[in-house]
């Protein structure tokens, strides 16, 4: 059974870091590209941040580039994400995302976990 | 630019069949795209793959009642013999290089 279980959100202020991660786990991890998901508070879904299976590419959306990094270890089937000098507007739950091929439909979802940045 | 649109609700009875809607922008009709659905305080959950000529995936353990279609730039999510457990939040999804992009979500009432 493929499961995806992230962890290491919480409060964090304005201009600190917090660093995500996700476990994975029931499937071949380094065969698989992932993502980051996040869902503001009575919002819609919104893409982060994705990373190939060999990390060779990787990609962020506007909103969060130059302040938040993605990576992985496949030795350890996990998936992160750094979070640096994070806004009040990245207060979310954040998702992980699994691939069915490299740019391609999220075929499994995390439950996620909830970052609140406020002073 | 690439972009999904979707109606923010929709609505229809217990038993009876529903189908949601999502709109590729202009000159991405040939666009694959997911469905993902949300129930309260979960994560999502994968539906199913639908491509620009219809044909479609479904994600592990989806039932049959759910089912997806396309027409040009709409792709289509039917959802037959409606039980109150569907009553959720739907997205959909598509992917360009290097972009992955979401609809607004269409939340779905089963009366």
């Amino acid at each position: 059974e493929v499961q995806l279980v992230e962890s290491g959100g919480g409060l964090v202020k304005p201009g600190g870091s917090l660093r995500l991660s996700c476990a994975a786990s029931g499937f071949t991890f380094s065969s698989h590209s992932m993502n980051w998901v996040r869902q503001a508070p009575g919002k819609g879904l919104e893409w982060v941040s994705s990373i190939s299976s060999s990390s060779t590419y990787i990609y962020y959306a506007h909103s969060v580039k130059g302040r938040f990094t993605i990576s992985r270890d496949n030795a350890k089937n996990s998936l992160y994400l750094q979070m640096n000098s994070p806004r009040a507007e990245d207060t979310a739950v954040y998702y992980c995302a699994r691939d069915q091929n490299w740019n391609d439909a999220f075929d499994y979802w995390g439950q996620g976990t909830l970052v609140t940045v406020s002073s | 630019q690439l972009v999904l649109t979707q109606s923010p609700s929709a609505s229809a009875s217990l038993g009876a069949s529903v189908k949601l809607t999502c709109t590729l922008s202009r000159g991405h009709s040939s666009y694959a795209i997911a469905w993902h659905q949300q129930q309260p305080e979960k994560g999502p959950r994968y539906l199913m793959k639908v491509n620009s000529d219809g044909s479609h995936s479904k994600g592990d353990g989806i039932p049959d009642r759910f089912s997806g279609s396309s027409s040009g730039a709409e792709r289509y999510l039917t959802i037959s013999s409606l039980q109150s457990e569907d009553e959720a939040d739907y997205y959909c999804q598509t992917w360009g290089t290097g972009i992955q992009v979401f609809g607004g979500g269409t939340k779905l009432t089963v009366l």
